[in-house]
């Protein structure tokens, strides 16, 4: 079992609509999380991080939920300029600094 | 404003070959890594380096060394380059102050 799961869609969804993303984890001990963002032939950038009692940035909006290992990302009024990769990422148990990732959950944004 | 750079965006080169691959960060950052990323599989930790000649195997090091002579430059080796290691190669230095991870633009590396 991989250690971050990601269903590697892609989502297909018209501009303005509501999408959420999930990600599993198999390590219970885990202690930060984060979605990354990676645009095409592009590298990827931290989008935010996410916080047990849940957290929200404009219309981004990122959830933990510890007892079944899985972190969630909602975004609504989705714009054209959201199709990119998501990354989910948490943090190794082997080290403070270093990152598990997931393969990334492809979303296109249709006008 | 933090920036990553790596000497190459596209490298194309033969088996056998050996190949150097310089990621450079102008942030003080003491932890830095390289990655190797194909599709399906996300990044992959190939090494990394918390210090100045200090280094660390990661999840797949096979294949690969790397240098890190001074705190801003990160250097990974292909020792002889394999078809398998056609890849993008991304480098990152990591903040702990903000606990985010900042990336080079990658180097798509092909071996023929």
């Amino acid at each position: 079992r991989k250690e971050v799961e990601q269903d590697p869609g892609p989502f297909n969804v018209p501009e303005g609509a509501t999408v959420a993303f999930n990600c599993t984890y198999s390590n219970s001990a885990s202690q930060s999380f984060f979605w990354y963002r990676q645009d095409c032939r592009k590298e990827p950038k931290l989008l935010m991080s996410v916080y047990s009692s849940g957290n929200e940035d404009g219309r981004f909006t990122a959830q933990l939920n510890r007892a079944s290992q899985y972190i969630s990302l909602l975004i609504r009024d989705s714009k054209l300029s959201d199709s990119a990769t998501y990354l989910c990422v948490v943090n190794s148990m082997d080290s403070n600094y270093q990152l598990i990732w997931g393969a990334g959950t492809k979303l296109i944004i249709k006008p | 404003d933090v920036k990553v750079t790596q000497s190459s965006r596209y490298l194309v080169k033969r088996t056998g070959e050996k190949v150097f691959l310089e990621c450079v960060q102008d942030m003080d950052h003491e932890n830095m890594f390289w990655y190797r990323q194909d599709p399906g599989l996300g990044l992959r930790l190939i090494y990394f380096s918390y210090d100045v000649k200090m280094k660390e195997k990661g999840d797949i090091p096979e294949g690969y060394s790397v240098s890190r002579e001074k705190k801003e430059r990160f250097s990974l080796i292909l020792e002889s380059a394999s078809t398998n290691q056609t890849s993008m190669y991304l480098c990152a230095s990591f903040s702990p102050l903000f606990y985010e991870q900042y990336f080079g633009p990658g180097t798509r590396l092909t071996v023929t």
